[in-house]
């Protein structure tokens, strides 16, 4: 049971390049998050998906796109890397509403943007 | 979620016992207080919930007084793995979408 697994776990990039962090939990989880965390700053919530075929815009949505087209898949895009998209993401995944803090983090994924 | 007030940083030794305050003044009845812990390089977990008086588990204890404004993450002595970012958050048992984690205390744990 490997839980929420987040790749790559670090990547540089240009800016004005694009890429794609994929997240895979194998929980059967209906709710799926994207984090991103900077110093000083704690978590900050980008999109948020509450089922298979939905996303939402959560905190600070701008310059990312997302995807959720299989349960267990979260994708999230950088269609032009920024420097200020220098961040950790944290992909998080929970059950569903029964219970609000039911939740299970990725290990991380450092990106620069250079 | 209710709006939370806890300290930025703070420091101990190894063998302290180490409590982290969070204020919440603004709690609803139905709301429950938790803490989740974030080790470096990690996503956060949840470590501790509860509504009122005291809950103890294998990694800490939460004192909640009566009027529940307050509530104390107490780490008992604490080691150099405990250094994390520990969050206080207050809200109800279900029914959201999504969490707002805030800042959390960083705690540093030196020899």
């Amino acid at each position: 049971n490997a839980g929420v697994t987040q790749t790559p776990k670090f990547r540089v990039l240009k800016t004005g390049q694009s890429m794609t962090l994929l997240c895979a939990q194998d929980m059967n989880h209906e709710y799926m998050y994207w984090y991103r965390q900077d110093p000083g700053m704690g978590l900050r919530l980008i999109h948020y998906s509450v089922g298979e075929g939905t996303t939402a815009k959560g905190e600070v949505p701008d310059g990312y796109n997302v995807s959720r087209l299989k349960k267990q898949n979260f994708l999230l895009g950088l269609e032009s890397a920024a420097p200020s998209q220098t961040s950790v993401y944290f992909c998080a995944s929970r059950p569903d509403s029964s219970f609000n803090y039911g939740y299970t983090f990725g290990s991380g994924t450092r990106l620069t943007v250079v | 979620l209710a709006k939370t007030t806890q300290p930025i940083s703070m420091d101990s030794y190894e063998g302290q016992e180490v409590n982290i305050t969070c204020s919440h003044n603004n709690i609803a009845t139905n709301d429950y207080i938790t803490w989740y812990q974030q080790f470096p390089s990690q996503g956060p977990r949840f470590i501790i919930q509860g509504y009122k008086t005291k809950v103890t588990n294998e990694v800490a204890s939460l004192f909640i007084p009566a009027d529940r404004k307050s509530s104390t993450l107490s780490l008992p002595r604490v080691s150099l793995s405990d250094t994390a970012v520990y969050y206080c958050l207050v809200g109800p048992y279900s029914g959201y979408s999504t969490l707002t984690f805030g800042k959390g205390t960083m705690l540093l744990v030196s020899p």
